[in-house]
């Protein structure tokens, strides 16, 4: 089954740089999610691109995708030690059939940002 | 409100038990889901209904059985716990479809003794 892989496992950080995260995946999508994942805490969903987008905004984050290269990226600017966490991308992998949602998960980047 | 909750939040338990773990949706979602988050924190899927019909049903021991009653809940039964069992286990649900976000309840940690 398909499995995403993210990159860095772990990233730290001072409070406002910027942090980037990577996903690659193996085969085609209707689209990608990333999801953060506070510690004791569910996954909370941050953004969804498109398989036919390229760029996604939604306040700090901006999210790329090129299929072409089957990869993913998460840009959060100008962090806040809040945003200390997990970070996980997650595909809705296409079978030509109908979707169900059936998520794919990365194993994750953990983010430190250090005040 | 709670969108999605679960109860236990944390369940211990002997090997050999048999546990049930419980979620609910006030979000209006059709479809709902169970995923396994392993000590790695790899997140793997498990189940999916969709209107209290059985959608997704991956590989997984035929000890872990879900429910839906109604399409606001859904419930996992687990029968015979094996130590491997331990993990945390995540209800989410979503509108029926693609290109939909999943939220997610806060887990039900499940230790073995």
């Amino acid at each position: 089954s398909q499995q995403g892989e993210e990159d860095p496992q772990a990233l730290s950080i001072q409070e406002g740089e910027n942090a980037t995260m990577n996903c690659s995946y193996k085969t085609s999508i209707n689209n990608l999610q990333w999801y953060r994942q506070n510690s004791g805490r569910g996954l909370v969903h941050l953004i969804l691109i498109r398989s036919n987008e390229r760029e996604k905004h939604s306040g700090r984050l901006r999210v790329t995708l090129d299929t072409s290269k089957k990869s993913s990226s998460l840009l959060i600017t100008a962090s806040r030690a809040a945003d200390t966490a997990s970070y996980f991308c997650a595909t809705d992998y296409y079978d030509g059939g109908t979707s169900y949602g059936k998520l794919t998960f990365g194993q994750g980047t953990i983010l430190t940002v250090h005040p | 409100d709670t969108a999605v909750s679960q109860t236990p939040k944390y369940l211990v338990t002997q090997m050999g038990n048999d546990k049930s773990i419980k979620c609910e949706q006030n979000l209006g979602h059709d479809t709902m889901y169970w995923y396994k988050q392993d000590s790695k924190k790899f997140l793997k899927i498990m189940f999916s209904y969709n209107n209290k019909e059985l959608i997704i049903n991956e590989t997984v021991p035929n000890r872990f059985s879900p429910k839906s009653p109604d399409k606001a809940h859904l419930n996992l039964h687990i029968n015979s716990l094996e130590l491997g069992d331990s993990a945390v286990y995540f209800c989410a649900s979503g509108k029926q479809g693609s290109n939909q976000p999943q939220h997610f309840g806060d887990g039900t940690r499940l230790s073995i003794l």
